[in-house]
């Protein structure tokens, strides 16, 4: 079975500081991870994946296969950034997408 | 525009009058899926479809139907809706079946009452 774990339903930062998404996997194969967001009154949409090793607004999330972790990341939090995180995953065949319980980004000014 | 596109937006019906739920895809997307969210519990995925005439259960398919007769329509059928299926529900879909890189429609409202 897949599982996606995001340890906290709330995060509130200051703008200016780093902020750091937690998120953590159980999958006995090889997954592939992302990160969506979801801004308010919108829909949600994909940030990154972890193939890709791309920074999406500053955002970037490193897969930690010995820890199994896919931690969001963002040195200098803004205030735009305010929403909702939902860290997923899929296995290599599997086309089954989990996500996580979700983490509401608050950033305050 | 590509877009995934929900009707209705809004819906409050009573217990047990089936209703059905439309998604479309104007992607050409093979990978289509339903999800519904709910406070604390996050996305939840109730079916998916591969491709036409492919579709299967999700971690909560109990109490829905689904039918991919088209590649573009992903209709989500309640039979019997109960009040424990008010919920938010998104539709998705995806290109090359890759069930990570989903498009996310703008979701529907449903309260059963």
């Amino acid at each position: 079975a897949q599982r996606v774990t995001q340890p906290e339903k709330l995060l509130s930062v200051f703008k200016g500081a780093p902020v750091e998404l937690k998120c953590n996997y159980s999958y006995s194969g090889s997954p592939e991870l992302f990160w969506y967001v979801q801004y308010s009154r919108q829909r949600l949409q994909l940030l990154l994946r972890h193939i890709s090793r791309e920074s999406i607004k500053g955002f970037t999330a490193d897969l930690n296969k010995g820890e199994t972790s896919f931690h969001l990341k963002k040195p200098f939090a803004q205030e735009e950034d305010s929403a909702m995180y939902y860290c997923a995953l899929t296995g290599g065949s599997n086309y089954k997408l989990t996500f996580g319980k979700g983490t509401l980004l608050t950033v305050n000014p | 525009e590509a877009q995934v596109t929900q009707n209705p937006r809004y819906l409050i019906t009573v217990t047990g009058k089936k209703l059905t739920v439309t998604c479309s895809q104007n992607m050409n997307h093979e990978y289509m899926s339903w999800y519904r969210q709910d406070p604390g519990l996050g996305l939840r995925q109730i079916y998916y479809s591969m491709n036409v005439e492919v579709t299967d259960k999700g971690d909560v398919p109990e109490g829905y139907k689904v039918s991919r007769k088209e590649k573009r329509n992903f209709p989500l059928i309640l039979e019997s809706p109960s009040p424990n299926q008010t919920s938010l529900y998104f539709c998705a879909s995806s290109f090359g079946g890759l069930a990570g890189y989903l498009f996310f429609g703008p979701g529907t409202r449903l309260t059963v009452l």
